[in-house]
């Protein structure tokens, strides 16, 4: 699977759009980039995933670059809840074995 | 409710000592897994399993065991405890049917002690 690079750390403001990068840059044609977060050593949550096309769910939006190098997670509106580490993985779709976690983005929302 | 059902939430225990630690999930998956957290290290997946009777290794499978009897179990067996495995435990499970997306659904979490 291929690796994947986050910042360590961001803030954001409550009520504003947080934009979370991830550099990916030795994807391959198959592999699928996945979010997940962890909020304060509860269990990881799925957020969403992508293979090329942008995404869109009830909680983020997924932007992927034409190239599929980096990748965006967009939490539209974020809240005091959506402080976590957020991870972004890459692997194939359904390839069940390993799966690997990376250190992620502490993100942190203030008041 | 789709659920992981972890048990038990909080474990202190002595070196050497057998513990298990069950999993178990209602979504009628196939895939289930193991991972333990430690600071600075991140989650590192321990076992996982593909469906019943099949299992395999992760990244840190030493002291550890795994047993897949049934689809919707998966407890993980630390035969002889000691001091470097106390650590927060995760597990989870995904359905690996069909073509459709399948997500990851996590526990709560075992936080393990091992004194």
């Amino acid at each position: 699977d291929a690796k994947t690079t986050q910042p360590t750390s961001m803030d954001c403001a409550e009520g504003r759009a947080a934009n979370l990068p991830c550099n990916h840059s030795t994807i391959s044609g198959n592999e699928y980039v996945y979010w997940y977060r962890q909020i304060h050593s509860q269990g990881p949550q799925y957020i969403i995933h992508g293979l090329k096309n942008n995404e869109t769910n009830e909680m983020a939006s997924l932007i992927i670059t034409e190239d599929r190098k980096s990748s965006t997670l967009i939490l539209p509106h974020a809240t005091l809840r959506d402080t976590a580490v957020y991870y972004c993985i890459v692997r194939v779709r359904d390839s069940w074995g390993k799966f690997q976690f990376g250190a992620g983005t502490q993100v942190v929302v203030t008041p | 409710e789709a659920q992981v059902t972890q048990n038990p939430r909080y474990l202190i225990t002595v070196t050497g000592k057998k513990l298990t630690v069950t999993c178990s999930q209602n979504m009628n998956h196939e895939y289930m897994s193991w991972y333990r957290q430690d600071p600075g290290l991140g989650l590192r997946q321990i076992y996982y399993s593909m469906n019943v009777e099949v299992t395999d290794k992760g990244d840190v499978p030493e002291g550890y065991k795994v047993s897949r009897k049934e689809k919707r179990n998966f407890p993980l067996i630390l035969e002889s405890p000691s001091p470097n495995q106390t650590s927060l435990y995760f597990c989870a499970s995904s359905s690996i049917a069909g073509q459709s997306y399948t997500e990851a659904f996590f526990g709560q979490g075992t936080r393990l002690t091992v004194v």
